[in-house]
């Protein structure tokens, strides 16, 4: 089975702060995402990662950035974490486009920024 | 535009009784259909996926759903519920040669005992 697991379930920080989400995968997947979980909203794209260094913007890439050094792993760092960042926080990988399509999530981070 | 649609923010149910959750897609390629379901403090998990042949498709947990091209629908089923079964259920299309899914806003699932 995938396994995608994220650095932390819980997580408080204060305005201005700069944050850091780690996300690993075990199972040698080229894609990465990660996505933010809003009620009302679904799940929207922040950033996507094909290959090691590799990154394309989603939806909402605004005010986050994202590293991915190792294939296994994808950080996504809020430069200057604000209130309106407060979500849920979703990891995802799948195999390259064109195969399975089929995404596994991480079991996310809550992220409250006071 | 490319949307999909969960017209049904919450459903709740009896345990034992059927279930049907609603999910209408817009979307201007060939489809591939998904449902997560997502436990309280979880990720989301695979349910049941749609890419061709067979409209009608099963997944685990003894979920099935139908592909409906002529109405643009993929409904979730559920012949009898059991209360493990409340979450909250997202519909998601994605296409060929791309790695972007479009997500519904999701519906909560609530089982009566």
């Amino acid at each position: 089975d995938v396994k995608v697991t994220q650095s932390s379930r819980y997580l408080v920080k204060r305005t201005g702060e700069k944050v850091f989400l780690e996300c690993v995968q075990d199972m040698d997947h080229e894609n990465m995402f990660w996505y933010r979980q809003d009620p009302g909203l679904g799940l929207r794209l922040i950033y996507f990662s094909y290959d090691v260094k590799m990154k394309e913007k989603g939806d909402i890439p605004e005010g986050y950035s994202v590293s991915r050094e190792k294939k296994e792993r994808f950080s996504l760092i809020l430069e200057s974490a604000s209130t309106n960042q407060t979500s849920m926080y979703l990891c995802a990988t799948s195999l390259p486009t064109g195969s399975t399509y089929e995404q596994y999530f991480g079991p996310g981070t809550r992220l409250t920024v006071t | 535009a490319q949307s999909v649609t969960q017209p049904d923010i919450h459903i709740t149910v009896s345990e034992g009784a059927s279930l049907e959750l609603r999910c209408n897609y817009s979307y201007g390629a060939t489809p591939y259909l998904f449902w997560y379901v997502q436990s309280p403090g979880q990720g989301l998990q695979l349910l049941l996926k749609y890419f061709s042949g067979d409209t009608l498709v099963q997944g685990i947990k003894g979920f099935e759903a139908e592909f409906k091209r002529s109405q643009s629908s993929f409904n979730l089923r559920k012949p009898s519920v059991h209360w493990s079964d409340a979450a909250e259920y997202f519909c998601a299309v994605t296409t060929s040669g791309t790695y972007k899914y479009i997500f519904g806003t999701g519906t909560r699932l609530k089982v009566l005992a």
